[in-house]
């Protein structure tokens, strides 16, 4: 089983600062990574696909850099609207399997 | 646009089964992607429980793989879960979403989630 390990556990930061995330594996995934935002009351969405393909609708300011075990995604100038809690995730062809990081929660101050 | 709705009980009894159901609209049950089911427990992380393709091909969490059921209804555009034996531990916002088939698996369409509470 592969272990995602996300840190930091909580981000504090202010509008227009640049947010740095990390998701670390216990072992190597290539670049079979994605990174999902859940915002309060909200189901989560896919931000980040193959460590570092923004999907359809993500705005610029997100990106996604990594492989191997060491994963980041990074919010280049905050807005109100990104406080949410940011989770990574991976899948493994055998035994066939997702797993997920605990999670990043995103303060604005 | 592919969407994503759940229904089914939102109160289950201790050692009962929960039982949801997931439909999919604006796209096709029989597409090349597998359909999975998420969970999160109040205030926790994300839980992966299991997917499914179209021609009843499943992959289950071996954490819950003894008591989970997945199945595909493609007249009715639409998959199922079936939780048993369920306890306290088992309540939680579940998910459903759409899995690409592609080499890194991930989950690009979800249903807004549904709130089971297991108490009797």
């Amino acid at each position: 089983e592969i272990v995602l390990t996300q840190s930091p556990a909580t981000l504090s930061l202010s509008p227009g600062e640049r947010a740095t995330l990390f998701c670390r594996a216990s072992q190597s995934v290539s670049s079979y990574l994605a990174w999902y935002q859940q915002k309060p009351g909200q189901a989560p969405r896919l931000l980040i696909y193959d460590a570092s393909n923004r999907a359809t609708g993500i705005p610029a300011r997100f990106s996604g850099s990594g492989s191997g075990t060491d994963f980041t995604l990074t919010i280049s100038s905050l807005e109100p609207e990104d406080l949410a809690v940011y989770y990574c995730q991976q899948r493994t062809n055998w035994p066939p399997a997702y797993s997920f990081g605990q999670g990043t929660k995103l303060e604005i101050k | 646009q592919v969407q994503l709705q759940e229904s089914g009980p939102g109160l289950v009894k201790p050692s009962g089964t929960l039982s949801l159901t997931c439909g999919v609209s604006g796209g096709s049950i029989s597409s090349t992607n597998f359909w999975s089911w998420v969970r999160q427990p109040p205030g926790k992380g994300l839980e992966w429980i299991g997917e499914i393709y179209h021609s009843g091909s499943t992959n289950y969490n071996p954490s819950l793989k003894s008591r989970v059921t997945m199945s595909v209804d493609k007249s009715k555009n639409q998959f199922s879960l079936k939780l048993r034996s369920i306890t306290a531990a088992d309540t939680a916002v579940y998910y459903c979403a759409r899995a690409r088939n592609v080499a890194a698996r991930f989950l690009d369409y979800w249903g807004q989630g549904t709130l089971v509470t297991v108490s009797s």
